[in-house]
């Protein structure tokens, strides 16, 4: 069962619009990590965000807020005012305390990706 | 700080042939891992490192596919003989402490088209 899904395939916005880029998770861990990396044309994962299953606070970082919500097994990734150098694939992806064989590799959704236009 | 080496970045090889890439952690970092990335896709783990030792290679295609990190440092993957669905990106990335929920960092990757 895929245990990270991001719907939204593709997504295209104008420059200074505001995006929202959806993640739903599945876990039946109680614990677990999340997490957001950026992947512009160049192919470098770039790391973005981590939070842990115990703190539901939002956060923002400049542009970039996050939206986790346990209770819809999502964790949401907005950015406002939207920029062209903002144009890459963004994955999230999940890491479980339990993933067995002591591995604890990230398990990634497939990606959005979001083209900003000029 | 450097951040994870990869080389080389673009490989083209016909199918049955073999290729070897090589991956540099962040000076540090205990923690070592190869991912498979195909177009369109998420990166999916091959195998995990902590230091020289393996710790999870369940996800690994054996056949064909080797990977070693002799030293606890620089790491090479190594596939053999190479098939038309091997056509990826090959990630390496490092994380500086053991256990789940680490942040991962990435290095560039290594572009392999099999023909």
């Amino acid at each position: 069962a895929q245990k990270v899904t991001q719907a939204q395939t593709e997504i295209s916005v104008v420059e200074k619009e505001d995006v929202t880029l959806d993640c739903v998770y599945e876990t039946r861990d109680t614990t677990y990590y999340l997490f957001w990396y950026k992947q512009p044309p160049s192919g470098e994962l770039v790391f973005l965000i981590r939070r842990n299953s115990f703190d539901e606070q939002n956060e923002i970082s400049g542009r970039y807020s996050w939206n986790f919500q346990k209770s819809t097994s999502s964790f949401n990734f907005t950015i406002t005012a939207s920029q062209v150098v903002d144009s890459a694939v963004y994955f999230c992806a999940l890491s479980e305390a339990y993933s067995g064989g002591g591995a604890d590799g990230l398990t990634f959704g497939k990606g959005t990706h979001l083209i900003i236009q000029p | 700080e450097a951040g994870v080496a990869q080389s080389p970045r673009y490989k083209i090889i016909e199918k049955r042939q073999s290729v070897a890439f090589w991956c540099n952690p962040i000076s540090g970092h205990a923690t070592l891992y190869w991912y498979q990335q195909i177009l369109g896709q998420g990166p999916k783990l091959l195998i995990q490192f902590q230091n020289n030792g393996v710790v999870d290679d369940s996800q690994l295609p054996k056949d064909r596919f080797s990977a070693e990190r002799l030293k606890g440092v620089d790491s090479t993957l190594k596939i053999q003989p190479a098939k038309l669905e091997d056509s990826a990106v090959y990630l390496c990335a490092s994380s500086s402490q053991t256990g789940w929920g680490n942040t991962i960092y990435f290095g560039e990757g290594s572009w392999l088209t099999v023909v």
